[in-house]
């Protein structure tokens, strides 16, 4: 079975400072790896994804993660945190093997406050 | 414009009377998909579709049933609703069931009393 973890419930930053948002896994096969935003009050948007190649991927609004095999992680990081920034992260994870392959995990969801 | 529609947005009922949420996409994408999100549960995949005549189950279907009889449209019925699936619920597409760039809808409030 597959899973993700989310270990931080809330991350606050100061405005301009590093950030970065954790995520676990747990897959038997090889894992495609996303992120998600939730804006409040709005939908969901993708981020950024890993399937292969590079362990470190660029995705949207400056936003990148790095894609760590032997620790199974897959944390967001962006260098300089901006107000706008200030959203709810989804982690997601597929299993590429076997049964239910095309079904997507998702995290509990990491709450990011980006203070003035 | 590309988009992902939910109707009703917002739906108060009782328990045990039948609904639909209907979902609608029109980007001719083939992998479409129910989540609801619940506060410290993050999102939860339901039933998901590969394609037209298509779909299986993801981590919570109980109670949930869904078709896909066109690709544009994954509507999530609730044959008998009860308080437990008060959520708020969310549809999504992707084109390629491989990436799961997923185009998510506007979300659907449900309450069930």
């Amino acid at each position: 079975a597959q899973s993700v973890a989310q270990p931080e419930d809330q991350v606050n930053v100061a405005e301009g400072n590093p950030l970065t948002v954790k995520c676990t896994y747990s897959v038997s096969g090889n894992p495609y790896l996303f992120w998600y935003v939730q804006y409040p009050n709005r939908g969901l948007q993708f981020l950024l994804k890993y399937i292969t190649g590079d362990n470190l991927v660029k995705g949207s609004y400056g936003f990148e993660a790095e894609f760590n095999k032997s620790q199974t992680s897959f944390h967001l990081k962006k260098p300089s945190a901006l107000v706008s920034d200030s959203a709810l992260y989804f982690c997601a994870v597929r299993d590429d093997s076997g049964a239910g392959s095309y079904q997507l995990t998702f995290g509990k969801g990491t709450k990011l406050s980006v203070i003035p | 414009e590309a988009q992902v529609t939910q109707n009703p947005r917002y739906l108060i009922t009782v328990t045990g009377k039948k609904l639909t949420v209907t979902c609608s996409q029109n980007m001719n994408h083939e992998y479409m998909s129910w989540y609801r999100q619940d506060p410290g549960l993050g999102l939860r995949q339901i039933y998901y579709s590969m394609n037209v005549e298509v779909t299986d189950k993801g981590d919570v279907p109980e109670g949930y049933k869904v078709s896909r009889k066109e690709k544009r449209n994954f509507p999530l019925i609730l044959e008998s609703p009860s308080p437990n699936q008060t959520s708020l619920y969310f549809c999504a597409s992707s084109s390629n069931s491989l990436t799961f760039e997923q185009y998510f809808g506007p979300g659907t409030r449900l309450t069930v009393t």
